[in-house]
């Protein structure tokens, strides 16, 4: 199947400053990807959708100025969480459409941890 | 708008035994389904997927589902259940055609006892 590799796995990062998570398509190439945050035993909550060569869609509640996404290229998408707080701790998880539109492949997932 | 309900959100069980993880879907139109796994602190892997043909999907690890347009169900299956299937597991529902984007049950958890 497709890979989708997430980098970093883990991160550790002070109160105030910004981190980036790059989600990549490894063997395909992906119009759109879609980041997701969880929290801990919940579900994964929809963040964004990402499109390459255009503006990301926020669903309802997800700040665009925090939450900065960049799909520069068909496939590379990254996340940068921007003066982040504590709160902002959380796992972060892309994932990227198959070029059918049928399937989804996730990365491994991106724990973040602000001190 | 799509929804999926996943009813249990633990399930115990002990190893060797059969499980059923149990997940409803509403939708005005045309979907379709996917079973994921979630190992701690990983991604999410498919399992199996429906998107059309015959209801019954065998997928990896020796899990099986059956999608039932009339209940607008699909639950997943296993007839006997290792310690290594201890996880969480979502349900998911895409529609087809249009834009897809994957709406997630809550997730259950299967807890395989010794």
């Amino acid at each position: 199947g497709a890979v989708v590799s997430q980098h970093p796995s883990w991160v550790i990062c002070k109160s105030g400053t910004s981190v980036k998570i790059e989600c990549r398509s490894l063997d395909f190439q992906a119009t759109t990807m879609f980041w997701y945050r969880q929290f801990p035993k919940q579900s994964l909550m929809l963040m964004a959708t990402s499109n390459e060569g255009s503006k990301a869609t926020y669903e309802q509640g997800v700040e665009k100025d925090k939450f900065l996404i960049n799909h520069a290229s068909l496939t590379l998408s990254t996340l940068t969480v921007t003066s982040a707080h504590p709160e902002d701790s959380s796992f972060y998880i892309c994932s990227a459409l198959s070029g059918t539109g049928t399937e989804a492949f996730f990365g491994q997932g991106t724990r973040l941890t602000v001190v | 708008a799509q929804s999926v309900t996943q009813l249990d959100s633990q399930v115990p069980v002990f190893e060797e035994a059969p499980v059923e993880l149990r997940c409803n879907y509403s939708s005005s139109v045309s979907v379709y389904l996917f079973w994921y796994v979630q190992y701690p602190n990983q991604g999410l892997q498919l399992l199996l997927k429906y998107l059309s043909g015959s209801t019954l999907v065998k997928g990896i690890n020796g899990f099986e589902a059956e999608f039932n347009k009339s209940q607008t169900s699909f639950h997943l299956r296993k007839p006997s259940v290792h310690i290594s299937d201890t996880a969480e597991y979502f349900c998911a529902v895409g529609t087809s055609g249009g834009s897809y984007i994957p709406t997630f049950g809550r997730g259950t958890s299967l807890i395989v006892h010794p």
